[in-house]
């Protein structure tokens, strides 16, 4: 059974800064890795989708990479805003019949703080 | 697009009453996904269909849960007999089987059993 934990579950930084969530999975043979961001009270918000054959996706302030073999996956933030405090939950999808299925982690909450 | 559109946003019932959860998936999308979220146990998929069709409900809790989706522009979550321990926020997703499975969630449904 798929497990996948997330590190640290909650992190505070100041704004500016650049930081590293973690997510490892258990079983390497997954199709896709996704990054979430969830506000509270709010749903989900895709931020980053990573096919199992790529090493990395980026947009604008956001990298995500991924080392299938290891069975992680970390998301990069730069230059943190205050804007940026929310939850970030990873998921992944198995390279099995049912590929639409997700299994999510339990995620980082960050604060970003002036 | 409007995106996954859920109702209603919040719901309080008294333990022993029926409850229904709405949810129409983003147009065009042939697969969705109902999802329970809670503090202790994390975001936790019940059930998912593609094309209409259930195909996997495993993550249901128990009988008292059932989910019909009698087309692709709807579908519904009954909870009967609620009990308190259904508190949750429950999400709806929505996405295209393939080639990333990319999901979209809804807003919620926040469920408070009294």
């Amino acid at each position: 059974k798929q497990e996948v934990t997330q590190i640290p579950a909650a992190l505070s930084v100041p704004e500016g800064e650049n930081l590293v969530l973690n997510c490892s999975f258990t079983d390497s043979a997954i199709y896709n890795l996704q990054w979430f961001r969830q506000d509270p009270g709010k749903g989900l918000t895709s931020l980053l989708l990573i096919q199992s054959s790529q090493r990395e996706q980026t947009s604008g302030r956001l990298n995500a990479s991924l080392d299938k073999s290891s069975g992680r996956s970390t998301l990069y933030i730069a230059a943190s805003q205050p804007g940026d405090s929310a939850t970030y939950l990873c998921a992944v999808r198995l390279n099995t019949g049912t590929a639409s299925k997700l299994t999510f982690g339990t995620g980082t909450r960050l604060q970003v703080t002036l | 697009d409007a995106g996954v559109i859920q109702s209603p946003r919040h719901e309080v019932t008294e333990m022993g009453q029926e409850v229904t959860l709405r949810c129409k998936p983003i147009s065009g999308h042939n697969s969705l996904f109902w999802y329970r979220q809670t503090m202790m146990r994390g975001l936790e998929l019940l059930i998912y269909f593609n094309n209409n069709v259930p195909i996997d409900d495993s993550g249901m809790p128990e009988d008292r849960f059932s989910a019909k989706m009698p087309n692709a522009s709807f579908s519904t979550l009954k909870i009967q007999p609620s009990e308190p321990r259904d508190s949750a926020v429950y999400f709806c997703a929505s996405s295209f089987a393939g080639p990333t499975y990319e999901q979209y969630f809804g807003p919620g449904t926040r469920l408070t059993v009294t």
